[in-house]
């Protein structure tokens, strides 16, 4: 089934303690990028990859680090996670960079404490 | 400025209807696309529907269809014969082709509630 996976889909931590989300894609998708919802401030766009160790910044790139070594793996990592980091994150990709529809992970609820 | 506006917050529709929810859309690129996703109350965003700018035609999708009107940037969705399970929440969002993010602009969002 073709479909983007994310890991852990609940996690519960404290400040300061360092973390990753993982992202896996088997659609053979060139694109990846990671949005973070917010209540009343919507999805936002904390990094892209285009393709593989190709990544760059998107609206809110600040304490995240990302890295893409694997065409299907691209992981979110939060060096040491801050309160304010608390949020649900999707992974999507697509294909090629473009007008080309993302597909959803799952989703990661994240509460730092 | 805001590039996607969703200016309906919630709306309620009985079962069996249509519905409409609204979205409007600004851009200076001539080449994007146009995106509606559901989020149920699960939270997973699934993809409901795409129109290219240079589509001549409506997209249509089952019971979804995108009423786009180009000269009014907007690109509204249609859900006929509503069902319970259509209770979410419902985003536009625009892919412009010619950024170098390539990052999907969402907008607010709509509630839908499906009555029986």
């Amino acid at each position: 089934e073709a479909q983007v996976t994310q890991n852990p889909r609940y996690l519960i931590t404290v400040t300061g303690k360092k973390l990753t989300v993982t992202c896996s894609q088997n659609m053979n998708h060139e694109y990846m990028s990671w949005y973070r919802q917010d209540p009343g401030l919507g999805l936002r766009q904390i990094y892209y990859s285009m393709n593989v160790e190709v990544t760059d910044k998107g609206d809110v790139p600040e304490g995240y680090k990302v890295s893409r070594k694997e065409k299907r793996n691209f992981p979110l990592i939060l060096e040491s996670p801050s309160p304010n980091q608390t949020s649900l994150y999707f992974c999507a990709s697509s294909l090629y960079p473009g007008e080309e529809t993302q597909y959803f992970g799952p989703g990661t609820r994240l509460l730092v404490l | 400025a805001q590039k996607i506006t969703q200016t309906q917050p919630g709306m309620f529709v009985q079962e069996k209807e249509a519905v409409t929810l609204d979205c409007t859309y600004d851009t200076s690129d001539p080449s994007y696309g146009l995106f509606w996703y559901k989020q149920p109350s699960s939270g997973e965003m699934i993809f409901l529907i795409y129109q290219g700018s240079y589509d001549q035609q409506n997209a249509t999708e089952g019971r979804y269809s995108l009423n786009f009107q180009k000269a009014r940037k907007s690109a509204n969705l249609v859900i006929s014969a509503s069902q319970l399970g259509d209770s979410a929440m419902y985003f536009c969002a625009m892919r412009e082709r010619n950024t170098g993010r390539r990052a999907l602009t969402f907008g607010s969002g709509t509630r839908l509630q499906v009555q029986p």
